[in-house]
């Protein structure tokens, strides 16, 4: 397993400024993921974060208002940018990787975002 | 296309066993995964089958037909506790994503 840990928790911000969530993994992994859940909703995936290069994003979401930074292998950020109260919602880091037919993928708490 | 289904909400007795299903038709398939969801908390890791079959951990098995696009959650010994949300995704083998069901929200009572 590994443990996963996200900053900041939660947080209140006003509408038009930027948050960045960090998330830190106990160890090595693959791949690691940012995913977005709104109340009552199925997880949405946002992007895939690549170590050593440029994300890749899902349909609806660009790097403009979503970078992501993934400098090693266990660690990686995403930015909130230029914030609407649309973008209320709770982020999640994920983490993944295969271990001959296993496959496994653990999320991280989550960082609860209130935008005014 | 892609289509995960599952009951929308299920609700249970104390103590009884529940059967959560989920049907899939995906155009890649790499494994299927359940999670449990609590109100308010990150979804966490359950059971992985990639092969046919039925796999134990404790009072939570899953349970895994490939041929018929068809897998299954069994929860024994229902406690309070497991009032959560089940989520069931599957594993697109082309761009390693998940795919996910709506989730079930299971609601146990005394």
């Amino acid at each position: 397993s590994a443990v996963i840990s996200q900053k900041p928790s939660r947080d209140i911000c006003q509408r038009g400024t930027s948050l960045t969530i960090q998330c830190q993994v106990d160890s090595q992994v693959t791949m690691m993921f940012w995913y977005r859940q709104q109340p009552g909703q199925s997880l949405t995936l946002i992007a895939t974060a690549n170590q050593g290069s440029e994300a890749t994003y899902e349909s609806g979401f660009v790097i403009d208002k979503f970078p992501i930074s993934r400098p090693n292998l266990t660690f990686s950020t995403l930015t909130v940018s230029n914030m609407s109260p649309e973008d209320s919602s709770i982020y999640l880091c994920s983490v993944g990787w295969t271990s001959g037919i296993t496959d496994t993928q653990y999320f991280g708490p989550g960082t609860r975002l209130t935008v005014l | 296309g892609q289509n995960i289904d599952q009951p929308t909400e299920m609700t249970a007795t104390e103590g009884a066993i529940v059967q959560i299903n989920c049907t899939y038709q995906t155009s890649g398939f790499n494994g299927l995964f359940w999670y449990q969801q609590h109100a308010g908390e990150a979804p966490t890791f359950l059971s992985y089958n990639v092969l046919d079959g039925l796999e134990e951990k404790g009072r939570f098995s899953s349970f895994l037909s490939r041929s018929k696009g068809y897998s299954y959650l069994l929860l024994k010994e229902l406690q309070m506790k497991d009032s959560a949300s089940y989520l069931c995704a599957v594993r697109d083998y082309s761009n390693y994503q998940l795919i996910w069901g709506a989730g079930t929200k299971l609601i146990i009572k005394p």
